[in-house]
């Protein structure tokens, strides 16, 4: 597609509840970031992928958090029994290669919230 | 700690009136700094990218300035329009093995009124 584009682009989930959010990248993007961003706040690393391999999942907050890329286009990212913190603005991101000038395509998001 | 911080944490301004929004980091190594802007409800849209050799870079009424000696940026927004009301992020990569990590300033909220 022309962008990248995230779905649903809002949730509400109750307390408790598991939830899938969905990541589709530009065609071809080898790299897939997950950032979550709280209200005020700037978007904080959660996870990479390059292709199909997760490289770096250090920011998941929790174990309650998991994301996978199988086939390495779209990626989901999916949040366990979901706490009233974990209600923010989730955002991928994609870009073409790895190298040190590479530009970064957003998402528009998916804005969770937990109730 | 790798770290971004933005000043001033908001700003409104006179529609037609030029402002400088700064950013300080302490990522090192340093890769590149972007500046995004993240207009409310949509995902963050990159107005510059300068790597170490670069001082400053130019996006229509959008110029980025770099003091890689002092990890310093600003950008600086001329004739601001309306549209121009959004969060301004800073963003610094730090070269970690084959990709960078990514590290982003909490933003400054910019409000431009008529």
């Amino acid at each position: 597609g022309a962008g990248v584009s995230q779905s649903p682009r809002y949730k509400v989930a109750k307390r408790g509840q598991d939830v899938a959010l969905r990541c589709d990248p530009i065609s071809g993007h080898v790299s897939l970031f997950w950032y979550q961003q709280a209200l005020g706040q700037g978007p904080e690393f959660l996870t990479y992928f390059q292709n199909e391999a997760q490289l770096d999942k250090s920011g998941l907050p929790s174990d309650r958090f998991f994301a996978e890329r199988p086939e390495g286009s779209v990626s989901t990212l999916k949040i366990q029994r979901t706490q009233q913190e974990d209600s923010a603005v989730y955002l991928c991101a994609s870009s073409f290669g790895s190298g040190i000038t590479r530009g970064y395509t957003f998402g528009s998001g998916t804005r969770l919230t937990v109730v | 700690k790798n770290q971004v911080e933005q000043s001033p944490q908001s700003l409104i301004i006179l529609e037609g009136k030029n402002c400088t929004l700064q950013c300080n980091y302490t990522v090192s190594p340093f890769s590149n700094l972007r500046w995004y802007k993240q207009d409310t409800g949509r995902g963050p849209v990159s107005l510059t990218i300068m790597t170490f050799s670069e001082n400053t870079k130019s996006n229509g009424r959008y110029t980025a300035t770099l003091d890689a000696d002092t990890k310093q940026s600003s950008l600086h927004i001329t004739a601001s329009q309306l549209s121009d009301s959004a969060s301004y992020i800073c963003v610094v990569s730090g070269v970690k093995t084959s990709y960078d990590k990514v590290i982003f300033g909490p933003g400054t909220s910019l409000s431009v009124i008529p």
